[in-house]
């Protein structure tokens, strides 16, 4: 069975700084993908970065990136330039990819971390 | 990134009525659609898995024929919560994956609040 730990409840991050959310996974499939979601106080989960587990580049997306370390099964987002519109719900997932090469499986979702960002 | 539709975003009704919740693709197709339910800071757990023309999958522990699913067209999927009670209140939110087969990001709707009274 798959496993997503997100070991850090809060953090707190000044405002244009950089800050790490931490993520874990634990899974027995060679094939899979991770997914970071923020979800603000509206409660919409906006999708910011996904990461296959074959990927040779760490993925990046503007302020986002991820910090691949596959030996270590870790997965962390880097937010650089912290903003205030940052303060919000971070959850780390983690979809395994079938035998049958199909990616249609359910996620797998971290604890979330709250973020907030102090001007 | 793909768009998905959810209403309603927030409905109270009274305890024994049912409440439907309707999630739409609405710039693609989704074979299937995932329905979660998430109480105040915490995770996302999944409830059940909606498949076109075909039963949902549902995880361990929910109750079937409490919470009733439909995927009726490859652009819309239905939760209804039957006979509601307090301790359905919760936020009920809908996924369906897009982007090709290599991806397949999971789109969110943005979430119904539902309180019973």
């Amino acid at each position: 069975a798959q496993k997503i730990t997100q070991t850090q409840p809060g953090m707190f991050v000044q405002e244009k700084e950089a800050v790490t959310l931490d993520c874990t996974y634990d899974t027995s499939d060679p094939s899979y993908g991770l997914f970071w979601y923020k979800q603000p106080s509206s409660g919409e989960m906006i999708f910011l970065i996904y990461q296959g587990s074959y990927d040779q580049q760490n993925a990046t997306e503007g302020r986002y990136s991820l910090n691949f370390q596959k030996a270590r099964k870790s997965a962390n987002l880097v937010i650089s330039a912290s903003q205030l519109g940052d303060s919000a719900m971070y959850f780390c997932a983690m979809r395994e990819i079938s035998a049958g090469g199909t990616s249609y499986g359910k996620l797998t979702f971290g604890q979330g971390t709250i973020l907030t960002v102090h001007p | 990134g793909a768009v998905v539709s959810q209403h309603p975003s927030w409905v109270i009704c009274k305890s024994g009525t049912s409440v439907k919740i309707e999630c739409r693709s609405l710039d693609f197709q989704a074979t299937t659609m995932f329905w979660y339910r998430q109480f105040p800071k915490q995770s996302l757990m999944l409830m059940a898995t909606s498949n076109e023309g075909s039963k949902a999958t549902y995880e361990q522990g929910v109750e079937k024929d409490k919470f009733l699913i439909n995927h009726a067209s490859l652009t819309l999927s239905t939760l209804t919560v039957t006979s509601a009670h307090p301790e359905d209140s919760s936020f009920y939110i809908c996924s369906a994956p897009a982007g090709g087969r290599a991806k397949n990001i999971q789109y969110f709707g943005a979430g119904t609040r539902l309180s019973v009274l």
